[in-house]
């Protein structure tokens, strides 16, 4: 167990629907990042957050938005969802500048 | 930009035998690497990582990896698997020091290792 939770585990929606995922960071950490794993593309890199402040972006869609609240926690929202979301999503934390990243479970997307 | 290649789509290993996986990273300063398991179903657990000093690293699960600065590479290493160990492994590269405010995560595309008894 990494510290680092995330909810729900799978969600399963329609397409041009919104949902939003949730991540926990472990106690401490104050950097969150969010991952996406899918078949075609691998893991990348979305977004960063350092204590409540965007930190670096990747590619991530403007369908997609996050955002980290004074508890820490994170919520990373996606929009008009399309077939091609369908994914694990990932968040993870560390405790500030480059260190080592705690990976949470996963939320599996499933878009039909 | 970083990138990492691992050449190795799919691995299969006999129980007991040696295993090498090979990850090659692009980065024109120092990097910090990681080696990440992910079992089926899973998130990705920390194997080990190399920020800097000593060239070989001990990992959990008796993993080992070695920088090579000379040839751009960061293998893992374990001299006996277990059945446990089939999972798909990812090697990560980080920018170092050199570039605050950009801390993610370049995954390779990740090596899926078999293991048969």
């Amino acid at each position: 167990d990494s510290g680092v939770t995330q909810t729900p585990k799978h969600l399963i929606t329609a397409t041009g629907q919104r949902v939003t995922l949730r991540c926990s960071p472990r106690s401490g950490d104050l950097s969150v990042y969010w991952y996406q794993q899918s078949l075609d593309q691998g893991l990348q890199f979305l977004i960063q957050y350092y204590n409540g402040e965007e930190r670096a972006k990747g590619n991530i869609l403007e369908r997609f938005s996050a955002q980290q609240f004074p508890d820490l926690h994170s919520e990373l929202n996606l929009s008009s969802l399309e077939l091609g979301d369908s994914a694990l999503y990932f968040c993870a934390s560390s405790v500030g500048r480059v260190d080592t990243q705690y990976f949470g479970p996963g939320t599996r997307l499933t878009v039909l | 930009a970083q990138s990492v290649t691992q050449p190795d789509i799919h691995i299969t290993v006999s129980e007991g035998a040696s295993l090498e996986l090979r990850c090659n990273y692009s980065y024109g300063a120092t990097p910090y690497l990681f080696w990440y398991v992910q079992s089926p179903g899973q998130g990705l657990q920390l194997l080990l990582k190399y920020f800097s000093g000593d060239t070989l690293v001990q990992g959990i699960k008796g993993f080992e990896a070695e920088f090579k600065r000379s040839q751009s590479s960061f293998n893992l290493r374990k001299p006996s698997v277990h059945w446990s160990d089939a999972a798909e492994y990812f090697c990560a590269v980080a920018e170092g020091p050199s570039n605050f405010g950009n801390e993610k995560l370049t995954f390779g595309t990740g090596t899926r290792l078999t293991i048969i008894p």
